[in-house]
């Protein structure tokens, strides 16, 4: 069974770092690219980034380039999204997503990560 | 900022057939990748609901339904049923934004 695996509820404080993380299983890790999803509260989705952990080829939508970083640890199947410096608008939901393609769909999601900033 | 548009809600009593529309342009849509949409329940992670245009996977109901035409992508839903209120996500490739995918802005979907 295919499973996209999220770590837990994050608080942080603005300006601190914060590394998230995605582990895949039930499927051969590095033969499919894993993405990010953001959702901020009461908002709709957007996309992130995506890298395939296979050779680490890693794209990111120009909203996030530069905002964070995206990376995966194919020897424990392992994707990770990181920010070094927080904002209170980071404050949000973020999916890990998998797919087959740069041009192809999410066929599974994580459960989610919810990151709240604050002060 | 989405670049495909549907819009924020549509409602349908039970049993009626509602449409949900997603408009891109000719770095999207209209440049002939595929549209994918995704039902997020309350409070859960969004679920693949409809893959290349109008394929549907495993165990999701016949009475949802995708077309693509030109620069826009439509989701119908028929037989509307009180546990298919929630919200609904378009997604394809756009090839002006470095090769990015992006979602539609989304569409609360109520059941009267």
């Amino acid at each position: 069974e295919v499973q996209l695996v999220q770590s837990g509820a994050e608080v942080k404080k603005p300006g601190e770092s914060l590394k998230i993380s995605c582990k895949g299983s039930g499927y051969s890790f590095t033969s499919y690219w894993i993405g990010w999803v953001r959702q901020m509260p009461g908002k709709g989705l957007e996309w992130m980034g995506i890298i395939y952990p296979g050779d680490s080829d890693t794209r990111y939508s120009p909203s996030f380039q530069g905002q964070v970083t995206i990376s995966a640890d194919k020897s424990i199947s392992t994707a990770y999204l990181q920010w070094s410096s927080l904002k209170a608008s980071d404050t949000a939901m973020y999916y890990c997503v998998r797919s087959a393609g740069l041009v192809y769909y999410f066929d599974y999601w994580g459960q989610g990560t919810l990151v709240t900033v604050s002060s | 900022q989405s670049v495909l548009t549907q819009p924020p809600s549509v409602s349908g009593a039970p049993g009626q057939r509602v449409t949900i529309s997603c408009t891109g342009s000719s770095s999207n849509i209209g440049a002939g990748y595929d549209v994918h949409w995704y039902q997020q329940l309350p409070g859960t992670a969004p679920k693949l609901l409809i893959y290349g245009n109008s394929n549907r996977p495993s165990g999701v109901p016949d009475r949802f339904s995708g077309s693509k035409s030109g620069t826009s992508a439509s989701l119908a839903i028929t037989g509307l049923q009180a546990e298919d209120e929630a919200d609904y996500y378009c997604q394809s490739y756009d090839s002006s934004l470095s090769g990015s995918g992006v979602f539609g802005t989304g569409t609360k979907v109520t059941v009267l």
